[in-house]
């Protein structure tokens, strides 16, 4: 059964710190891997979709890198914002599709 | 994207009785559809997957007599909680999958309460 893990369990950061979210998996025959962003109380929004093919994905001051065969992926947040609070999690599909814990990320004006 | 709609969003419940919640795509046909549960300062746990035509696949420890999963359409999937108790209440998602392809869209979840 495919294991998903999320480090930092929870990160504080002053306004304006570039920060990293680390995520990691045991099976590398991976479909795709995506990033969500979940604020309290509420649903999830997708932020970045990699598939197993690629490498990395942007948007906006969000990156995310894939290594499959190291079984890990980042989530790189530039110039953070006190917006950019919430939970982030990274979900990774084969035949289903697996959640780690998350990281609760704060971010400090 | 394509559109996955929940329904309800939110439902509070009696203990004792049962509750149903839909899962639908709107713009696309899902051959698989997942359902989560999500406690409080939790993460997302996959409970089980669905195959349009087919019986759902539980993950261990998931009851399947209480959560009663159908998923007779390819737009349609439902998750009945039976026998409702106030260990139940939870936030409840889908996401489906559309033929062919690997990304799954999830719907914008159901907060259970039972009292």
């Amino acid at each position: 059964k495919q294991e998903v893990t999320q480090i930092p369990a929870a990160l504080s950061v002053p306004e304006g710190e570039n920060l990293v979210l680390n995520c990691s998996f045991t099976d590398s025959a991976i479909y795709n891997l995506q990033w969500f962003r979940q604020d309290p109380g509420k649903g999830l929004t997708s932020l970045l979709l990699i598939q197993s093919s690629q490498r990395e994905q942007t948007s906006g001051r969000l990156n995310a890198s894939l290594d499959k065969s190291s079984g890990r992926s980042t989530l790189y947040i530039a110039a953070s914002q006190p917006g950019d609070s919430a939970t982030y999690l990274c979900a990774v599909s084969i035949d289903d599709m697996r959640f780690g814990a998350g990281t609760r990320l704060t971010v400090k004006p | 994207g394509a559109v996955v709609s929940q329904h309800p969003s939110r439902v509070i419940c009696k203990s004792g009785t049962s509750v149903k919640i839909e899962c639908r795509s709107l713009d696309f046909q899902a051959t698989t559809m997942f359902w989560y549960r999500q406690f409080p300062k939790q993460s997302l746990m996959l409970m089980a997957t669905s195959n349009e035509g087919s019986k759902a696949t539980y993950e261990q420890g998931v009851e399947k007599d209480k959560f009663l999963i159908n998923h007779a359409s390819l737009t349609l999937s439902t998750l009945t909680v039976t026998s409702a108790h106030p260990e139940d209440s939870s936030f409840y998602i889908c996401s489906a999958r559309d033929t062919g392809t690997t990304e799954a869209f999830f719907g914008q979840g159901t907060r259970l309460t039972v009292v």
